[in-house]
């Protein structure tokens, strides 16, 4: 079964460094999407990107976070200078159709430890 | 805004008992409702969906009846192992508020003791 793979699977960052994380969608998807999961807390929706270019972003994602496809088959989030509060779990998540009628399939998650 | 709103755990059940976790929702729109299951260490894997009202969403003995009177979605299982012990998410998809997003509930932690 296809699959949506992230990289890596754990990383820790010193505060106020750049992280890259990163994620393969399943290939025909078009809908790709950032979630993330606090330890203990709810899984938040981060972003949602469509032909390109965002198509919704939630109060979390500010200024800090960028997303790019670079090359047709990555999908990556990059946090510009990492904050403790950045440590979670990120979700990558890619869907074919819009997510609500097909559901989304996500990523097995990469853990981020700011410290 | 939308919201789910899930039955807080943990719960811990002996095996081959019968499960129930309660979830009910509100949105603008119609929305399309999801339970996600995260196994220890794994990912978010989607367990079953029910995209209309009185829609039954069924996988691995699990189901779920989408109620639009009651504005719930329970999760539900005759019998359960203790391989099903992991957490379980439910969500909830809302095309009338323009977007594809899975707005989530605060997930139910399920321990099943032998």
């Amino acid at each position: 079964e296809p699959e949506v793979t992230q990289t890596p699977s754990h990383q820790v960052t010193q505060m106020g460094q750049e992280v890259i994380l990163r994620c393969v969608p399943i290939s025909n998807h078009l809908y790709f999407y950032w979630y993330r999961q606090i330890l203990g807390q709810k899984v938040e929706f981060l972003v949602s990107f469509y032909n390109n270019e965002i198509s919704e972003k939630s109060e979390i994602f500010d200024d800090q976070f960028s997303v790019e496809r670079p090359d047709g088959s990555n999908f990556t989030l990059k946090i510009r200078s990492t904050k403790l509060e950045d440590s979670a779990m990120y979700f990558c998540a890619s869907s074919f159709q819009t997510g609500f009628n097909y559901g989304y399939t996500f990523g097995s998650g990469t853990r981020l430890t700011v410290v | 805004g939308d919201s789910v709103t899930q039955m807080e755990g943990p719960v811990t059940l002996s095996e081959e008992a019968f499960l129930t976790i309660n979830c009910t929702y509100t949105a603008t729109g119609y929305p399309s409702l999801f339970w996600y299951v995260q196994y220890p260490g794994e990912g978010l894997q989607l367990l079953l969906k029910a995209t209309k009202a009185d829609d039954k969403g069924s996988n691995k003995g699990f189901e779920a009846t989408y109620r639009k009177e009651t504005t719930s979605f329970h999760l539900e299982k005759g019998s359960v192992q203790v391989s099903d012990s992991a957490v379980y998410f439910c969500a909830l998809s809302d095309p009338d508020f323009g977007n594809e997003k899975l707005t989530f509930g605060t997930g139910t932690r399920l321990t099943i003791i032998p």
